[in-house]
């Protein structure tokens, strides 16, 4: 069973970068395909970004393209999504989700508790 | 971009079974994935591939997929079953290759 536990809540102001982790266990992050999906108040799941679950290489939507960067640290079994020049519409909940890798199995089988950023001046 | 149309809710009475639909353009040609999301907490995922529970999830939780609609039946509801419910699809041509729906908020009278 893997577990995924976020980082805590951030408060960024507009133009600003925010960081958030997302800690694995119960499996190493080879194993696993690694995506982020965010959830603005009120409104539906949106995926951002995360790893090929064939080929391991990083993808993203065109939208985040240039602003928002996915990496993993195998050492500590640690994903990160960092986003930068922030603004009103990035406030939201942010999630870490796990992906089976390999067969074409392209659901999200287990998430993170979400993380809220919330971008204000 | 593909675009994956549910209704914004659906009413059920406890015991009654609740028929939650996920339009898209031959979707029946994808495989589609269903998540219940409760207030504060993260997605779960209760059907997988069309028609596949996950450990854990009640048989209650049933899936099809053909033609343009695929549909996500919960049968002998409950009051527990009161969610949000997404389905989600892979496709390589939309800007976001992972594609959500726009969800369906199921009450339970």
């Amino acid at each position: 069973q893997v577990q995924l536990v976020q980082s805590g809540a951030e408060v960024k102001n507009p133009g600003a970068s925010v960081q958030v982790s997302c800690k694995i266990s119960g499996y190493t992050l080879t194993e696993l395909s690694m995506h982020w999906v965010r959830q603005a108040p009120g409104k539906g799941l949106e995926w951002i970004g995360g790893s090929d679950p064939e080929d391991g290489e990083t993808i993203y939507a065109q939208r985040f393209q240039g602003r928002l960067t996915v990496t993993e640290d195998t050492s500590t079994d640690t994903a990160f999504m960092e986003l930068s020049s922030l603004r009103s519409e990035d406030t939201a909940v942010y999630f870490c989700a796990t992906m089976p890798r390999y067969g074409g199995k392209e659901y999200f089988d287990d998430w993170g508790q979400g993380t809220l950023v919330t971008v204000s001046s | 971009s593909y675009v994956l149309s549910q209704p914004p809710s659906v009413s059920v009475a406890p015991g009654q079974t609740a028929r939650l639909t996920c339009g898209g353009n031959n979707i029946g040609s994808k495989n589609v994935h269903w998540y219940q999301q409760k207030p504060g907490q993260a997605p779960v995922l209760v059907v997988s591939d069309d028609s596949d529970r996950p450990s854990g999830i009640p048989e209650r939780f049933s899936g099809s997929n053909s033609g343009n609609t695929a549909t996500l039946s919960i049968s002998r509801v409950e009051v527990g079953d009161e969610a949000d419910y997404y389905c989600q699809v892979w496709d390589s041509s939309s800007d976001h290759l992972f594609v959500f729906g726009t969800g369906t908020k199921v009450t339970v009278l």
